[in-house]
């Protein structure tokens, strides 16, 4: 099956430094990635969608200074929140869509990164 | 503009008894339908989806779900709830957007299930 793989699983930073998350699909290739970002008890909001090769697309309201999205190959997207505050505290996920003959464009979800912010 | 919107926010039921989770969907073109289930601390488990062909899904674990266009809703269901089977649940509604873009997933709010013996 199609896996998808988050690294940091955990990262615990203090506020005003950048943190790197890394979204990769393990065993299928992904033109296009999405970011979620998920409050404790909430739904996943759409931040971004990443497109390999391009720039990344915004949600209304997502701050594309602050949530940096680079989606340098077919396989990975990173997402670099930079002068982290308190309030980014949250938990990331990631998705990959796979595109390929069998899929039917479905999207492959990540295991989540939890971001605590000091 | 699609939305999605889950009936109860947390759902109660003890082992053996029948999980229904329900999900109503707005859409003003023809949606695809699905559910995911997501453990504590980790990402999304696709169960089951809905793409226009039969209306009753089946998808894993034992779940399946029926679109009702008349109803507009896309209900989970599993005969005899297992102590696994407690986890969040998320309804989400796809819309094909044209072209080579194939739409945005919006997802529910999410129910939790307890599972209790």
């Amino acid at each position: 099956g199609a896996v998808v793989s988050q690294h940091p699983s955990r990262v615990i930073c203090k506020s005003g430094t950048s943190v790197k998350i890394e979204c990769r699909s393990l065993d299928f290739q992904a033109t296009t990635m999405f970011w979620y970002r998920q409050f404790p008890k909430q739904s996943l909001m759409l931040m971004a969608t990443s497109n390999e090769g391009s720039k990344a697309t915004y949600e209304q309201g997502v701050e594309k200074d602050k949530f940096l999205i680079n989606h340098a190959s077919l396989t990975l997207s990173t997402l670099t929140v930079t002068s982290a505050h308190p309030e980014d505290s949250s938990f990331y996920i990631c998705s990959a869509r796979n595109q390929g003959p069998y899929n039917n464009n479905e999207q492959f979800f990540g295991p989540g990164t939890r971001l605590t912010v000091l | 503009a699609q939305s999605v919107t889950q009936l109860g926010s947390h759902v109660s039921v003890s082992e053996g008894a029948l999980v229904l989770l329900r999900c109503n969907y707005s859409s003003s073109v023809p949606p695809y339908l699905f559910w995911y289930v997501q453990y504590p601390n980790q990402g999304l488990q696709l169960l089951l989806k809905y793409t226009s062909a039969a209306t009753l899904v089946k998808g894993i674990n034992g779940f399946e779900a029926e679109f009702k266009k008349s109803e507009t809703s896309f209900h989970l269901t599993k005969p005899s709830a297992h102590m696994s089977d407690a986890a969040e649940y998320f309804c989400a509604v796809r819309t094909y957007a044209g072209g080579t873009s194939y739409g945005k997933l919006t997802f529910g709010q999410g129910t939790i299930l307890t599972v209790h013996p």
